[in-house]
């Protein structure tokens, strides 16, 4: 069945700097990709998506390439906040039903 | 953006009670809506894929008679936790799919409340 691995956390960083959260999934066919956010005590909201290989998907001020080639969809960030801070998941969506990566907590500090 | 809500967002009952969490989607139609269970630093397990005017379909493992999930209409879904107990004292989040505006697509996108924090003591 489908599964979407992503990195432990949780990654501790400074302000200002790079983020990267791996993100490698199986499935079959071609999924769409997504990572969602959860803020402290909030539900999950949507960060960006991409629905075919090659898309780049993008929201303030993150990105992730739809790599069909190395079934991955890296989370990157140039230079991250503390408002940052939250629990980030990597998902597919094959023909509706989603397949949640186990989440990657992301400590931001001052 | 589409918008779920979820009501309560937390709730605090004592074990043997039952426990009802609304998931409405706010301005769209949604046939389809899903239930989440999230534990503690863990991800989110899909418990049920529920059909406005059907029975809902649970995920293995998923106890039907402890879960009564009811889709009366196109914007409501309900979740009721009968005999509540400690052990199910968790996050429950729902999620709504919306059809993509009539357009040819095999993706419907989900949009997700903010969740409802059940504690039984």
């Amino acid at each position: 069945g489908d599964s979407v691995t992503q990195m432990e956390g949780p990654v501790t960083l400074s302000e200002e700097a790079f983020l990267t959260i791996n993100c490698t999934y199986t499935a079959t066919g071609y999924p769409s990709l997504f990572w969602y956010v959860q803020y402290p005590g909030e539900g999950l909201q949507l960060l960006l998506k991409a629905t075919k290989a090659d898309d780049k998907g993008s929201n303030k001020g993150f990105e992730a390439t739809y790599r069909k080639e190395t079934t991955s969809f890296h989370l990157e960030k140039g230079s991250v906040q503390v408002s940052d801070s939250a629990v980030y998941f990597c998902l597919t969506d094959s023909w509706g039903k989603l397949q949640f990566g186990a989440g990657t907590q992301v400590v931001v500090t001052p | 953006g589409a918008v779920v809500s979820q009501h309560p967002s937390r709730v605090i009952c004592k074990s043997g009670t039952s426990v009802k969490i609304e998931c409405r989607s706010l301005d769209f139609q949604a046939t389809t809506m899903f239930w989440y269970r999230q534990f503690p630093k863990k991800s989110l397990m899909l418990m049920a894929t529920s059909n406005e005017g059907s029975k809902a379909t649970y995920e293995q493992g998923v106890e039907k008679d402890k879960f009564l999930i009811n889709h009366a209409s196109l914007t409501l879904s309900t979740l009721t936790v009968t005999s509540a107990h400690p052990e199910d004292s968790s996050f429950y989040i729902c999620s709504a799919r919306a059809l993509a505006g009539g357009e040819p697509s095999s993706y419907n996108e989900q949009f997700f409340g903010p969740g409802t924090r059940l504690t039984v003591l």
